[in-house]
Formats: C-alpha cells, sequence, structure tokens
C-alpha cells in the first residue's frame, strides 16, 4: 500500500524551529521528487519546496527562502524539512506530496505546525 | 509569480447537474494546469493534470479543457461525494501557484 505519512509538527514559539518528516512506503522513493505544501488554517494552498529524485534540483517558495531547508535520505525512504526562524504566518497543515511528471499525485494527511507565543 | 483566478467563488448546484468551473491564469501555462479536489480534514486529490489527462481512479465524469490562460473543470452529472472544494494548479514555472479555490455546495 502507498503511503505518506508526516510527522515533527507540533506548537512552537516565534524564532523557533522545527523539523518535519514524512517516512514514504509502497512506492520507490528514490525514483520521484517530492514537494512540500502547506495550508493555513481556512486558507489555499501554497508550493513550499520542492526536492528532485537524487537532490540535484531545490526549489522554495520566497516566503521561506533562508528559513527552510529541504532534504531526503532516499536510503531511508524519508523526506524532511528543516524549519528555522519560524513566524506566526508559517502556521499551516504541512503535507508532503510524491511528484509524478511534475504533479504532486500522492499526498499524506499532513502535519499541523502552529507558530505562537 | 503566476497567479490563477478561480471563478466562481462558490457554485451552489443539486445532484444529477452538470458542474463547470473555470480557471484563468495571469500568462500563459501553456497545458501545464492540473485540477485539485479537497474534502474538509483530508489532503487534496490529484483529478486532472495537463489541464485535460485524467489522474488514475478519478471517474469519467471529471474533464478538463483548455490552454494558454483559460481552463475548465467539467463534472458531467453530479455525484453527492463530489461536494468539495476545488483547486487549479499551475507548474509552468516556479514557484508553482494554486488558484484561491472554488467550493462547490449543495443546492
Amino acid at each position: 500500500e502507498v503511503q505518506l505519512v508526516e510527522s515533527g509538527g507540533g506548537l512552537v514559539q516565534p524564532g523557533g524551529s522545527l523539523r518535519l518528516s514524512c517516512a514514504v512506503t509502497g512506492f520507490t522513493f528514490s525514483s520521484f521528487s517530492m514537494n512540500w505544501v502547506r495550508q493555513a488554517p481556512g486558507k489555499g494552498l501554497e508550493c513550499v519546496s520542492y526536492i528532485s529524485s537524487g537532490s540535484t534540483t531545490i526549489y522554495y517558495a520566497d516566503s521561506v527562502k533562508g528559513r527552510f531547508t529541504i532534504s531526503r535520505d532516499n536510503a531511508k525512504n524519508s523526506l524532511y524539512l528543516q524549519m528555522n526562524s519560524l513566524r506566526d504566518e508559517d502556521t499551516a497543515v504541512y503535507y508532503c506530496a510524491r511528484d509524478r511528471a511534475g504533479w504532486p499525485d500522492l499526498w499524506g494527511q499532513g502535519t499541523l505546525v502552529t507558530v505562537s507565543s | 509569480e503566476i497567479v490563477l483566478t478561480q471563478s466562481p467563488a462558490t457554485l451552489s448546484l443539486s445532484p444529477g447537474e452538470r458542474g463547470t468551473l473555470s480557471c484563468r491564469a495571469s500568462q500563459s501555462v501553456s497545458s501545464y494546469l492540473a485540477w485539485y479536489q479537497q474534502k474538509p480534514g483530508q489532503a487534496p486529490r490529484l483529478l486532472i493534470y495537463d489541464a485535460s489527462n485524467r489522474a488514475t481512479g478519478i471517474p469519467a465524469r471529471f474533464s478538463g479543457s483548455g490552454s494558454g490562460t483559460d481552463f475548465t473543470l467539467t463534472i458531467s452529472s453530479l455525484e453527492p461525494e463530489d461536494f468539495a472544494v476545488y483547486y487549479c494548479q499551475q507548474r509552468s514555472n516556479w514557484p508553482r501557484t494554486f488558484g484561491q479555490g472554488a467550493k462547490l455546495e449543495i443546492k
């Protein structure tokens, strides 16, 4: 069964850090690019970051550039998002999603990050 | 950044009716447009990619059309489970952007 399971979310103070993880099963993780997409409460979707299968191509949204770092460990079938200098506006559900032919086609259930003092 | 504008923001229809949602891009995205469905508390689900291709397992009542800047998602005969929020997304260039969403609600 194909599964993407995010973890690592929680409550953090402004300026703090969190590391999100996405554990993948059911497909050959090393063959696919991956994405992090977030959704603020009651709002729309925002592509946060993208990483190619071999980590050679990485993109970030301007809103997180310089603060967030995407990475992956193909041996562990895992995707990560290191989030530093967190702001109130980073509060959202964070989804990891497989990228197939340029499209996020399979999504995890999401992990909630709340930035608040 | 390419801005996607969806219309209408809310569409009220009855089961069995035909539903049509629009997405307009601020500049051409060729055919690099997708549609997603999202239900409350769930992750988005890919419905249509490359403007007109149905994703795996998506019923034939869902269809997409358009190219350049104007796109349409059509649901030929609405089922109760189709009432949800729909998003369009472009991948013509980074950042990939989504429309603001359109809610399809039961009339």
